[in-house]
């Protein structure tokens, strides 16, 4: 199995471009996640759905769309890049948006947008 | 706003040694407190986590000790080794609602050998 996998792993944008970061998991989870993780702010979560077919905003979702493309499947995509979306960004997943269960990360997408 | 207030930043600690990171709430609605550690260049991971029913947990070398009372929680790492080098996330998780993850700002472990 190979968890929670996300492409790309890095990415230079011009501000005002779009992109779209992509996860997927094969661990048959209900709940995904997005988290951005900036030096000395730990990490951030901007959208979350908790089952197929919802999604809901984190704490910073501002710039940011997401897209619950199917069970194994959740995007999430920048419209205008600005420089301040420069950041690391991790998709999860879980079981079920139960408090209890673990959250599995991916290995991370570089973002830097100039 | 920080919701999870993690301290020290970094942290240099002998091999053998016990390593120590502190972290404090405020939010009463915190009912999950899981520990994350990260190596470079990759996704944090789960290491250990304790509800607030009990007041330690201990699995192997890892300890969280959480106070209640004083909206605090710590994660001791005993006889630290060079492969513990990484930085370690505490967290925060409410029931219901938003069913939001709050992390702190990490704490970079540097364990010299």
């Amino acid at each position: 199995n190979a968890g929670v996998t996300q492409t790309p792993k890095f990415q230079v944008l011009k501000t005002g471009q779009s992109m779209t970061l992509q996860c997927a998991q094969d661990m048959n989870h209900n709940s995904m996640y997005w988290y951005r993780q900036d030096p000395g702010m730990g990490l951030r979560l901007i959208y979350y759905s908790a089952s197929e077919g919802t999604t809901d905003k984190g704490e910073v979702p501002n710039g940011y769309n997401v897209s619950r493309l199917n069970k194994r499947e959740f995007s999430l995509r920048l419209e205008s890049a600005a420089p301040s979306q420069t950041s690391v960004y991790f998709c999860a997943s879980s079981l079920s948006s139960n408090t209890y269960n673990e959250q599995f990360f991916g290995p991370g997408t570089r973002l830097t947008v100039l | 706003q920080q919701q999870v207030k993690q301290s020290p930043q970094s942290l240099i600690v002998q091999k053998g040694g016990i390593s120590i990171i502190n972290c404090a709430y405020e939010n009463t609605a915190f009912d999950y407190f899981p520990w994350y550690q990260q190596f470079p260049g990759k996704g944090p991971a789960l290491l250990i986590a304790i509800r607030p029913d009990v007041s330690e947990k201990k699995e192997g070398r890892f300890t969280i000790s959480f106070n209640k009372s004083a909206k605090q929680f710590s994660l001791h790492i005993m006889d630290s080794q060079p492969g513990d080098s990484a930085t370690y996330f505490c967290a925060a998780r409410t029931t219901g609602g938003a069913n939001n993850l709050f992390f702190g700002t990490g704490t970079r472990l540097t364990v010299i050998p």
